[in-house]
Formats: C-alpha cells, structure tokens, sequence
C-alpha cells in the first residue's frame, strides 16, 4: 500500500512564524504535490516537484516556498505565518508516468493566530 | 482556462438509492477525469478515473464522460451509509509530466440508514 504521510495533523501557528510542513512517500514517487483546501475554494495546487531539488510554482504558490533535498521527502515552508494561511494543508504524490493518480496524505491543519 | 465546476451539495438521499454526482468544465484539452472521495478529516483517495470520452464501471460505480458536452458524471448505485462523504472530481491534459490536477471544489453526500 502506498503511504503518505505527514508529520502533523493540527498544528496552531502565531502570526510571523516560520512554519515547516513535512511529508514522505514510501513508494518511490517521482512526483510530489502540495495542496491546500478551503471551504468553498476546494484543492489548490501550491508547489510540485517532479525531482529531488527541482521544484515549480502552482497556482497559489505566493507566500510559500518548498524543499525537496530526497525523493522521499517534500517540505512546506511558509516563511512567515499569516492569519490568511489557516487552512488544511494536503500532501500527494504520483508517479510521473501516471501523474493523474495521486496519492494523498491525510493532512494538516493549520491555525494561524 | 482551468475551471472546473461542481455543486457542493449537500446532497442527501436514503439508503438504497442511486446517486447522481456531476461536474463541468471549460478546458477541451483536459484527457484524464478522477473521481476521488474523501471522508471526513482524512485526505482524498482515488475512486475512478477514465481516459477520454466513455464509461467505466466499478462494482457499484459508474463514471461517464462526455467530452463534446464537457460534462462528467459518476453513478453509484445501491447507496450505502458508507459512502458518505465529500466526492471531488479532478482533470488533467495528460497522463504523464508532474504538474497538478485540477480539482471542483467537491460534493458533500449524505446517505441516510
């Protein structure tokens, strides 16, 4: 079974922090995703990486920045915390071959203060 | 364009019965369709997905796409309490490469026992 896992599930964060979301694939993806998901707004994409160091901007990537140093493992950033980057943070990856099926992990919540 | 429309619901409908979930899009270029659920607090997971125009089933679901009304639908049949949950629809131009999916912001269903 594939397996995504990240770190945290709620994590409560204070305006201005630096904040590190973490994720790891067990299945030797080459392709990892970061996404948020609001109420109303659904899944949208933030960063990808297609390979270890390489990494592009989604559609909302203004705010974040992301680290990809092993294939395994894809890093979330959020420099510094704002109130309007509470939501629920959700990490997938695939493989490039098949990037339509992705696999997810069960999120993060993440309260701005 | 990248939009993808899908009406949150709630849907709610007994036990038992055949349901109806729906999405439209704008993109003709968009070849690959998913279908993903995700129950609640947990991250989403792949139902279906389909290439181009058709059907395809899968026990107790159905998903259809037609391309020239740029409209996808997916069927389940045999409702069960079980299947609530939020179902999100999601498209893409190619199988392969690394850049995200596009997500409709999901349909809440409710079975009720």
């Amino acid at each position: 079974d594939v397996k995504v896992t990240q770190s945290s599930r709620y994590l409560v964060k204070r305006t201005g922090e630096k904040v590190f979301l973490e994720c790891v694939q067990d299945m030797d993806h080459e392709n990892m995703f970061w996404y948020r998901q609001d109420p109303g707004l659904g899944l949208r994409l933030i960063y990808f990486s297609y390979d270890v160091k390489m990494k592009e901007k989604g559609d909302i990537p203004e705010g974040y920045s992301v680290s990809r140093e092993k294939k395994e493992r894809f890093s979330l950033i959020l420099e510094s915390a704002s109130t309007n980057q509470t939501s629920m943070y959700l990490c997938a990856s695939s493989r490039q071959e098949a990037k339509n099926i992705q696999y997810f992990g069960a999120g993060t919540r993440l309260s701005v203060l | 364009q990248k939009e993808v429309e899908q009406d949150p619901g709630p849907l709610s409908v007994p036990e038992g019965a055949i349901v109806s979930l729906n999405c439209t899009y704008s993109n003709s270029a968009f070849q690959y369709f998913m279908w993903y659920r995700q129950y609640s607090r947990k991250g989403p997971e792949l139902l279906m997905y389909t290439y181009s125009s058709g059907n395809k089933e899968d026990g107790r679901f159905t998903a259809q796409v037609d391309k020239s009304s740029k409209y996808i639908s997916l069927f389940i049949r045999d409702s069960q309490p079980s299947d609530s949950a939020t179902y999100l629809c999601a498209m893409c131009e190619s199988g392969g490469g690394a850049d995200g999916l596009t997500f409709g912001k999901g349909t809440h269903l409710i079975i009720q026992p």
